[in-house]
């Protein structure tokens, strides 16, 4: 079993629509938890941290559900720029090592 | 978030031969990682590399394969040696946030291919 799972999609959507990623990970000992965002034939960028309180940054919406290690993403109003990779990041207790998911796809179109 | 460069950006390489990436950072770092990324697939760390100490390898990668230099707090190399084409891959840098909960940021990697 990966350290970290996803669904690799492709999530294939309107735009306008709102779409959910699910993320879970196996080691109850990870600390922090983040999404990136990758391009095609790019590096992966900071999309933003998860908290368990959840936060929250324009339309996007990360949620952390310690108890049954499960981190989620919600992109609402998709745009077609939001077309990407969005992997799931773990961090471990240390905070000097990440653990990324397999990464979910998500294709926007008009 | 710190400015990271890498060379080159991508090579072409025959088998049996060696590559050195270099990666540059434009503040210092305690720590840098060296990530692989193979085609379709996520990123798997390969070793941690600190300023002035070996550096530490993750599971299925040796240090014969894949030296790492560290001379100062803003650079770090990463050699592939005798490539296979096995070794077909992304290779990136990346470095620790300045913030107290910062995570990673990565270079634009390297993109090797090795026939």
């Amino acid at each position: 079993r990966k350290e970290v799972e996803q669904d690799p999609g492709p999530f294939n959507v309107p735009e306008g629509a709102t779409v959910a990623f699910n993320c879970t990970y196996s080691n109850s000992a990870s600390q922090s938890f983040f999404w990136y965002r990758q391009d095609c034939r790019k590096e992966p960028k900071l999309l933003m941290s998860v908290y368990s309180s959840g936060n929250e940054d324009g339309r996007f919406t990360a949620q952390l559900n310690r108890a049954s290690q499960y981190i989620s993403l919600l992109i609402r109003d998709s745009k077609l720029s939001d077309s990407a990779t969005y992997l799931c990041v773990a961090e471990n207790n240390a905070g000097n090592m990440l653990t990324f998911g397999g990464g979910t796809r998500l294709m926007v179109k008009p | 978030s710190a400015v990271i460069s890498q060379k080159p950006s991508r090579d072409i390489c025959q088998r049996g031969t060696s590559l050195t990436i270099q990666c540059q950072v434009d503040s210092q770092v305690t720590m840098m990682f060296w990530y692989r990324q193979q085609p379709g697939q996520s990123l798997t760390l390969i070793a941690t590399a600190n300023q002035g100490s070996e550096a530490t390898y993750e599971s299925g990668f040796v240090i014969d394969k894949f030296p790492i230099s560290r001379p100062n707090l803003t650079f770090s190399t990463l050699t592939v040696s005798n490539m296979s084409p096995e070794d077909s891959s992304i290779y990136l840098c990346s470095v620790e946030g300045q913030g107290p909960t910062d995570t990673q940021y990565f270079g634009p990697g390297t993109r090797l291919t090795v026939l």
